[in-house]
């Protein structure tokens, strides 16, 4: 069956240190988004891609960086962590740009900054 | 700019009881609207959405929600809760005038099913 994975599922760093969030998807959608989760704030957009090589920053960029070199994956980066970073991180992909589409969420990865 | 707001955090409701997870939004022009379910530790899972036609959308789960415009609202409804239904729920909005497409999620409403 198609799928959305995202490792690692859980993940320690420390402050200043780079990481990388791994974001894959067997649905062979074009579009790939990554949110953060928090409590009280719901869910912020923080990059999105419309295909390969296409990527576009969301409401919460700073800190963050993608890239989207095939259609399957969008690893998200942390440039220098920062203990602001910890957080709950979802992926999502949706198959076409337009109103009604839906988007389809991967399982998240909890990232802890110390 | 486009907002969604859900005004309860929690919402507590007896098995068998009828449930409603209020939602209202704010955006400039047609909204699309979304509901979305989240159970502990696992990802969110598409649960309806409202775009066009009848006010009244159906969904996974037996869950339904009514689309209001007059209101701006986008109540998510179930006429008899299961213990099972206990998670997180997320409300998000999309306009049509939107050039990057983009959902707007809601800050997340906890509701818990009491046997």
């Amino acid at each position: 069956d198609a799928e959305i994975t995202q490792s690692p599922r859980h993940k320690i760093t420390e402050t200043g240190r780079q990481v990388t969030l791994a974001c894959h998807q067997t649905w062979n959608h074009n579009n790939m988004f990554w949110y953060r989760q928090d409590l009280g704030h719901g869910l912020r957009l923080i990059h999105y891609s419309y295909g390969v090589q296409d990527t576009n920053k969301g409401e919460v960029s700073d800190g963050y960086s993608v890239s989207r070199s095939n259609t399957e994956d969008l690893p998200l980066t942390l440039e220098s962590a920062a203990s602001s970073q910890t957080s709950v991180y979802f992926c999502a992909s949706s198959a076409y740009v337009g109103v009604g589409e839906t988007q389809y969420f991967g399982p998240g990865t909890r990232l802890l900054v110390l | 700019a486009q907002s969604v707001a859900q005004p309860e955090d929690q919402v507590n409701v007896a098995e068998g009881n009828p449930l409603t997870v209020k939602c209202t939004y704010s955006v400039s022009g047609n909204p699309y609207l979304f509901w979305y379910v989240q159970y502990p530790n696992r990802g969110l899972q598409f649960l309806l959405k409202y775009i066009t036609g009848d006010n009244l959308v159906k969904g996974s789960y037996g869950f339904e929600a009514e689309f209001n415009k007059s209101q701006t609202s986008f109540h998510l409804k179930k006429p008899s809760a299961l213990v099972s239904d206990s998670a997180l729920y997320f409300c998000a909005v999309r306009a049509n005038n939107n050039a990057g497409n983009m959902l707007t999620f809601g800050g997340g409403t906890r509701l818990m099913v009491k046997p």
